[in-house]
């Protein structure tokens, strides 16, 4: 079975400095995706950044990048210069490439931007 | 484009009815699964649909059921409804079944009194 543990249930940060979100995950497939998503108030789930496992390079989506060490099965999300916009819970996702079980969630970090 | 849109947004049942909620995709995306998200048990795969055809299923008991039509838009039921059941139902999209980036609506927030 695939997990996904993101160890932070909330993490706040000042407006305009940078915050790292934890994520770890476990899977026997040789290939796979990594997912971010965000899910502010409304609860409308957006995706942040999409990173493929054969991939070394690490994804970036201006302000957010990824930390994705394969070996150590961790893929942390750096937000630089926050803003009070990127206020929302936010979840780790994992799909392998058997597809068994489509995306696996961990439990999400909620994070809060302080002006 | 226009995105996800699921319906309806808000739905009020009592325990021992039943209810279908329906996903209409993203134009051009044939794929769509279902998510349930609890409080207590987060976010939970339901099943995928990838034309027409179910594709994968979650640990969810036989009274979760799901379709889809040939114009990729998707319906899934809930039969024999319990208070566990109370949840937002997200639905999402993806062009192809493998890999690829998922979209999702804004969900139905069901209640089962």
């Amino acid at each position: 079975a695939q997990t996904v543990t993101q160890s932070q249930p909330e993490m706040s940060v000042q407006e305009a400095e940078t915050v790292t979100l934890s994520c770890t995950y476990d899977t026997s497939e040789s290939d796979y995706y990594l997912f971010w998503y965000k899910q502010p108030p409304s609860r409308q789930m957006i995706l942040v950044i999409r990173q493929e496992a054969y991939k070394q390079q690490n994804a970036t989506e201006n302000r957010f990048s990824v930390n994705f060490q394969k070996a150590a099965k961790s893929f942390s999300l750096k937000i630089s210069d926050s803003q009070l916009g990127d206020a929302a819970m936010y979840f780790c996702a994992l799909e392998g490439q058997g597809g068994s079980e489509k995306l696996v969630f961990g439990k999400g970090t909620k994070l809060t931007v302080n002006p | 484009k226009a995105g996800v849109t699921q319906t309806p947004r808000y739905l009020i049942k009592t325990r021992g009815q039943q209810v279908t909620l329906s996903c209409s995709p993203i134009s051009g995306h044939r794929s769509v699964s279902w998510y349930q998200q609890t409080p207590g048990q987060g976010l939970q795969f339901l099943f995928e649909y990838f034309s027409e055809t179910q594709r994968n299923k979650g640990n969810f008991p036989g009274r979760f059921s799901g379709r889809q039509f040939s114009n990729s838009r998707s319906e899934m039921n809930v039969s024999t409804l319990e208070l566990g059941d109370s949840a937002l139902y997200l639905c999402a999209s993806s062009l192809g079944w493998q890999g690829e980036t998922q979209y999702f609506g804004p969900g139905t927030r069901l209640l089962v009194l």
